[in-house]
């Protein structure tokens, strides 16, 4: 079946521009999370959504960001005012619930110039 | 805090094994895990090991975790040039808001030479 998919694979953008990041997680999978991967930092927890509860947002490192989850389904990353600390490797993971093996996307790798 | 910390470098020859060592600080971690990362590719899981585990082996693979010292490690037997790539240490706490919420290490190279 399929995995996770997300979109685009790649996004360079102006500093200052706002951005969204897709994922579509695997069909029935009620858990999803947003990891961000940089040179700096490794691979950084960003947010996590559970079903219909509020997600956890206590990963995300400014007012900048934020995430939805709409029907359960496909999630939406949006990062306002873009800088150039942005720039990494956004991943989406989906788990058929909290505390499963985590299935991961290939990731959009976004550059801000 | 949490914390979980590998050493960034591995490097051997084909057809021998490979160890890679991480350390975590959280107590509570409920499960452990190795996962892979190739170039350009997400991460694939490789193994992992519930924290009341001492030691579990999936064919190549072998897991050791010393729950005492916080020290976990990745033994792959008969290494081959595909194992190449980077190999991220993680663990989570299966309770609380943030149920599976994965907290990785810095991630270390792999490189095997022919």
């Amino acid at each position: 079946g399929a995995g996770v998919s997300q979109s685009p694979s790649n996004k360079v953008t102006e500093k200052g521009k706002d951005v969204e990041l897709r994922c579509d997680p695997i069909s029935g999978h009620t858990a999803l999370y947003w990891y961000r991967q940089s040179l700096g930092q490794g691979l950084e927890f960003l947010i996590y959504f559970q079903g219909n509860s509020a997600p956890d947002k206590s990963g995300l490192p400014s007012d900048r960001f934020s995430a939805e989850r709409t029907g359960g389904s496909v999630s939406t990353l949006t990062i306002q005012r873009t800088q150039q600390e942005d720039s990494a490797v956004y991943l989406c993971a989906s788990s058929p619930s909290p505390g499963n093996e985590q299935f991961f996307g290939p990731g959009t790798r976004l550059t801000v110039l | 805090g949490e914390d979980v910390e590998q050493s960034l470098f591995l490097s051997v020859r084909e057809g021998d094994s490979s160890v890679i060592n991480c350390t975590y600080t959280d107590s509570s971690s409920t499960y452990l895990y190795w996962y892979k990362q190739e170039p350009g590719a997400g991460l694939q899981l490789l193994t992992y090991i519930f924290s009341n585990m001492d030691m579990k082996q999936d064919q190549r693979l072998t897991v050791l975790l010393n729950k005492k010292d916080k020290h976990l490690s990745l033994r792959i037997a008969d290494t081959q040039t595909g194992d190449s790539a980077i190999y991220f240490c993680a663990e989570t706490y299966a309770g609380g808001t943030s149920y599976g919420k994965l907290t990785f290490g810095q991630g270390t190279i792999l490189t095997v030479h022919p």
